[in-house]
């Protein structure tokens, strides 16, 4: 099974940078996704890491460290729109994700 | 992108009934689906995994007769609730997955309340 350990909430304010932690122990690991979910929506895709380092997309870059159990998601120049719930999830051999319980990221004026 | 798309986008049933969720792959050919589902302030729990043309596999502590998976075409999975209870309130939510593709695509969620 799958070990995922982020942190419950995280303030911050517009125009911040945020960097939400994620640690895993995994009995297989196919790659690591990070998920934003606003209340009542379903996850949308923010990025995938399978390789160590870091992957920048926008204002969004995620980093892992396969052989730490560690991965980051960095929200820089934060929106009010950024106000959510990020999700980390490692995927296994069989392409199953299990979730972490997720990160509520307030963003504050 | 890939499109999911999920039907009823809620749906009030009272105890005892079934209720029946669609998830479907509007755009590609999904070889698997998976369902997952959602508590107030909790994450997303993974409840089941099904391939086109076979039985789903269902994670451990869900009940695969009350939780009915059928996987009957490519761009098709349902998942029936049968003898639904209040305790089964939730957000269901369904992703998709293309051969060779390391993304899973969302469905937008059906929340169902039992009364």
């Amino acid at each position: 099974g799958q070990n995922i350990d982020q942190p419950t909430e995280m303030t911050a304010t517009e125009g911040a940078i945020v960097q939400i932690n994620c640690t895993y122990q995994t009995s297989g690991f196919n790659g690591l996704f990070w998920y934003q979910q606003h209340a009542g929506e379903a996850p949308t895709f923010l990025s995938y890491n399978v390789l160590d380092g870091l992957e920048e997309k926008g204002r969004f870059s995620s980093f892992l460290s396969r052989s730490k159990g560690y991965s980051y998601l960095l929200l820089k120049e934060l929106q009010m729109k950024d106000s959510a719930s990020y999700l980390c999830a490692v995927r296994d051999g069989d392409y199953k994700l299990s979730f972490g319980a997720g990160t509520t990221v307030t963003v504050r004026a | 992108g890939a499109v999911v798309s999920q039907h009823p986008s809620w749906v009030i049933c009272k105890s005892g009934t079934s209720v029946k969720i669609e998830c479907r792959s509007l755009d590609f050919q999904a070889t698997t689906m998976f369902w997952y589902r959602q508590f107030p302030k909790q994450s997303l729990m993974l409840m089941a995994t099904s391939n086109e043309g076979s039985k789903a596999t269902y994670e451990q502590g869900v009940e695969k007769d009350k939780f009915l998976i059928n996987h009957a075409s490519l761009t098709l999975s349902t998942l029936t609730v049968t003898s639904a209870h209040p305790e089964d309130s939730s957000f269901y939510i369904c992703s998709a997955r293309a051969d060779r593709d390391y993304e899973q695509y969302f469905g937008p969620g059906t929340r169902l309340t039992v009364t």
